[in-house]
């Protein structure tokens, strides 16, 4: 099973900052990585997939980068709807396929 | 409009058996992979189980395997999962959600249902 491990487990900062959340994997998982943002009641919507790529929709001041085993999701300069919790989620691997713990991102 | 609505969710004593359904519509149901994940009150997400476009495959988490059966209707567009034996760590809000691409086992999430709630309580 391949673990993935986030950090910080949360990320106190400011709108209009720079915000950097990682992800690292037990083992290889390529690039096939993806990162979700979760809002209180709402279901996961995925942001990033295949490490870099951008779902549809997905502002540009969000991107994702790495490869293998670390993993990098940034959001250039925060917005107020960014604070959230986020999830990343591998699927070179299955079953089972597994998530991070999160990152919850809080206004400072 | 790809939409995914669970139910069958509820309240249900422990060593029971409950099924959810998630009913598809806005895309061809029977060209992608659809999978269950769960999530506690204030904890992760958990995938728990997901069956293929084709050929039926199923696969499962170690903690439902035996006790959870995934399946699909692909002439009602609907995903059931069987769900028996419940235990007090089954409790938690049940997300169907899509395949991200058609006729591939591309197993990321772009499409997801707004969850079926189940308690396991005596």
């Amino acid at each position: 099973e391949v673990v993935l491990t986030q950090s910080p487990g949360t990320l106190s900062l400011s709108p209009g900052e720079r915000a950097t959340l990682s992800c690292r994997a037990s083992q290889n998982v390529g690039t096939f990585l993806a990162w979700y943002q979760q809002k209180p009641g709402q279901a996961p919507r995925l942001l990033i997939y295949d490490a870099f790529n951008r779902a549809t929709g997905v502002p540009d001041r969000f991107s994702g980068s790495g490869s293998g085993t670390d993993f990098t999701l940034t959001i250039s300069s925060l917005e107020p709807d960014d604070f959230a919790v986020y999830f990343c989620q591998q699927r070179i691997t299955w079953p089972p396929i597994t998530f991070g713990q999160g990152t919850r991102l809080e206004i400072k | 409009e790809v939409q995914l609505v669970e139910s069958g969710g509820g309240l249900v004593q422990p060593g029971r058996s409950l099924r959810l359904s998630c009913a598809a519509s806005g895309f061809t149901f029977q060209d992608y992979g659809m999978n269950w994940v769960r999530q506690t009150p204030g904890k992760g997400l958990e995938w728990v189980a997901l069956i293929t476009w084709t050929t039926n495959r199923t696969a499962y988490a170690d903690s439902v395997k035996g006790r959870f059966t995934i399946s699909r209707d692909n002439a009602k567009n609907i995903l059931y999962l069987q769900m028996t034996a419940l235990r007090a760590e089954d409790t938690a809000l049940y997300y169907c959600a899509r395949g991200r691409v058609a006729g591939r086992q591309v197993y990321d999430f772009a499409y997801w249902g707004q969850g079926a709630l189940v308690t396991v309580s005596s």
